[in-house]
């Protein structure tokens, strides 16, 4: 049964770049999606971005800038950097797998979290 | 892209039967599926409802999922409910990005 590992700072100082590993057991990183979400205290889920093993990437919008997701089929991990932090990127960060496939039905593709790690609290604070 | 919209939280006694909404802001709900999931106190989330209305192995038959696009939302409807069922439930869809609707708190007692 596949499972999956977040690792990482748990304190990153405004300004600087938080990165976290996600490590992937009991299963290959390929043929696969990979995805970051992260829960700020008290709040509700927010979609970070995804990567196909191969490499490809999809970012949320409003983090495009600042977000960068690697993967390491190598190592069977996939990295999370957020550049410039502030108070505001304090959350929990969860890495999950995820299933993208094409719906005929609908004419569209979808896409979905099937397995998540623990997740990994950061802080941003000086 | 469209937003999810939730209720903050619902409340139902142990047997009962509770049903919590998903509404898209815009676009057909029926053109993407719908994913739910549930995230315990102190948990990661866990998925219950994959596209619209398939459970995962190991999920009861209580949890179920539909569409209704006359009122464009997506429901998550949990029958016979167990104290352990008390958690947040979060609904998702994919239309080249990934959104998430805001949450809902269930409290059973």
């Amino acid at each position: 049964q596949v499972q999956l590992q977040e690792s990482g700072p748990g304190l990153v100082k405004p300004s600087e770049t938080l990165s976290l590993t996600c490590t992937v057991s009991g299963g290959s990183i390929s043929s696969y999606y990979w995805s970051w979400i992260r829960q700020p205290p008290g709040k509700g889920l927010e979609w970070i971005g995804y990567i196909y093993y191969s490499g490809s990437t999809n970012y949320n919008p409003s983090l495009k800038s600042r977000v960068t997701i690697s993967v390491d089929t190598s190592k069977n991990q996939f990295s999370l950097k957020l550049s410039s932090v502030t108070a505001a990127d304090t959350a929990v960060y969860y890495c999950a797998r995820g299933y993208f496939d094409w719906s005929p039905t609908q004419s569209s593709y979808y896409y979905y979290m099937d397995v998540w790690g623990k997740g990994t609290t950061v802080t941003v604070s000086s | 892209n469209f937003m999810l919209t939730q209720p903050h939280s619902v409340s139902e006694s142990p047997g009962k039967t509770v049903t919590i909404s998903c509404t898209r802001s815009s676009g057909s709900i029926a053109s993407n599926y719908v994913q739910w999931y549930q995230q315990r106190p102190g948990s990661a989330p866990t998925t219950v409802i994959y596209e619209d209305n398939q459970r995962p192995s190991g999920v009861p038959d209580r949890f179920s999922g539909s569409i209704d696009s006359s009122s464009n939302s997506a429901s998550l409807t949990i029958s016979g409910l167990k104290t352990e069922d008390e958690a947040d439930y979060y609904c998702q869809s994919y239309d080249s990005s990934i959104s998430f609707g805001g949450g809902t708190k269930l409290t059973v007692l």
